[in-house]
């Protein structure tokens, strides 16, 4: 059973922000939130995981809301490279990645 | 910066032939993975590996059989090729089996005919 909820596609226009919704309602204590993304005929990519509370590093920030039921990537300020799927899951420490269907971004000129 | 190599970028076998994928690692990262991705289906965990010699299953197994005799190389094997096998195969890699990133190739699409 999926673990997380993704919008299928979405669409955002060049240099706005990206907002990427997540839901991850059965999410349990000890499991973090990652985001990956996968550019075309590339490998997937890590962004940034969090646990509680809001993160931020040089690709992304990760919101999560206080009762950890959904979260959102935002990507700042989009660019044509930023189109790819992008992939919200929900992992315990040492536990591989599962990947879901992602969401697709595509950043619009 | 990590490079996760994998062998070829394209491959055509035969039904039958015994297939050997290769994945190697330069970052001495102890976990390894082998992942295939299909349309609609995402991407699905086949064998993973927290250290030399150590397999654990994935969730699709079933086909497969994975290698593991230096920490830097993770192989995949399809005993006997079928065409429900052609598919983008990803390998990945990451320093622990808690690390948060993982790093991952940039595929072989295998194609059995």
């Amino acid at each position: 059973d999926a673990k997380t909820t993704q919008p299928t596609s979405m669409d955002c226009a060049e240099g706005r922000a990206a907002n990427l919704p997540c839901n991850h309602s059965t999410i349990s204590g000890n499991e973090y939130v990652y985001w990956y993304r996968q550019i075309h005929s590339q490998g997937p990519q890590y962004i940034i995981h969090g646990l509680k509370n809001n993160e931020t590093n040089e690709m992304a920030s990760l919101i999560i809301t206080e009762d950890r039921k959904s979260s959102t990537l935002i990507l700042p300020h989009a660019t044509l490279r930023d189109t790819a799927v992008y992939y919200c899951i929900v992992r315990s420490g040492n536990t591989p990645l599962v990947f879901g269907k992602g969401t697709r971004l595509s950043v619009i000129a | 910066d990590v490079k996760v190599t994998q062998s070829s970028r394209y491959l055509v076998k035969r039904t039958g032939e015994k297939v050997f994928l290769e994945c190697v690692q330069d970052m001495d990262h102890e976990n390894m993975f082998w992942y295939r991705q299909d349309p609609g289906l995402g991407l699905r965990l086949i064998y993973f590996s927290y250290d030399v010699k150590m397999k654990e299953k994935g969730d699709i197994p079933e086909g497969y059989s994975v290698s593991r005799e230096k920490k830097e190389r993770f192989s995949l094997i399809l005993e006997s090729a079928s065409t429900n096998q052609t598919s983008m195969y990803l390998c990945a890699s990451s320093l622990s089996a808690s690390a948060p990133e993982a790093f991952f190739g940039q595929g072989t699409r295998l194609t059995v005919v």
